[in-house]
């Protein structure tokens, strides 16, 4: 079956520009996670949405991040006034509640902030 | 907080040869994930380990996971160049039965040569 999918693969945006990524979790997973992958710092959480609950924020890093999931399926990932160290590879995951946990990635966006 | 901490980082090996990663974390977790990431592409499961004692074994690699000793291995016997790939392995967050987001190691990149 599909798995997940992102939008853009690739996105390189000036400084100080407004970003949205998209993500596309597989079709009835209902916990759906943000991590992003640089250099620097490895693989960081960055929010967590599990069904109607409010979503863990816990890990983004600043305001300029906001994320949303409309009809528990699609999410977008929003940075705000990007700045060169929000340049990374962003992840998305999605798994089924209760199974096997495992957590499935998609091909992440590669973003470059210029 | 949880740490995730896997040694060695870098790892050279020759055809034919065994070996072991190391996955440590620094509190209670109730979940053990392995997961292979080739070069620009995304992360891709390779284990669950959800209880002590757990083992799996997919091929030439071998995940096993001590709860008490707060302790995971991968083991990869009779190496090929296949193989080669980083490997991440990563704590869940939260106990108790909820998803919850994962904690990575900074990853084991495994070469093998001929």
């Amino acid at each position: 079956g599909a798995g997940v999918s992102q939008s853009p693969s690739n996105k390189v945006t000036e400084k100080g520009k407004d970003v949205e990524l998209r993500c596309d979790p597989i079709s009835g997973h209902t916990a759906l996670y943000w991590y992003r992958q640089s250099l620097g710092q490895g693989l960081e959480f960055l929010i967590y949405f599990q069904g109607n609950s409010a979503p863990d924020k816990s890990g983004l890093p600043s305001d300029r991040f906001s994320a949303e999931r409309t009809g528990g399926s699609v999410s977008t990932l929003t940075i705000q006034r990007t700045q060169q160290e929000d340049s990374a590879v962003y992840l998305c995951a999605s798994s089924l509640l209760q199974v096997s946990y495992e957590q499935y990635f998609g091909p992440g966006t590669r973003l470059t902030v210029t | 907080e949880l740490k995730v901490e896997q040694n060695p980082l870098f790892l050279s090996m020759q055809e034919g040869k065994n070996y072991t990663i190391y996955c440590n974390y620094s509190t209670t977790s109730d979940r053990l994930y392995w997961y292979r990431q080739d070069p620009g592409k995304s992360l891709e499961s390779l284990f669950v380990l959800l209880s002590n004692g757990a083992v799996k074994q997919e091929g030439r690699l071998m995940a096993s996971l001590d709860t008490k000793a707060r302790l995971s291995t991968l083991h990869i016997t009779a190496a090929v160049h296949d193989l080669s790939a980083t490997y991440f392995c990563a704590a869940n967050m939260n106990y108790g039965g909820s998803q919850g987001n994962l904690i990575f190691g900074k990853g084991t990149k495994l070469s093998v040569k001929p």
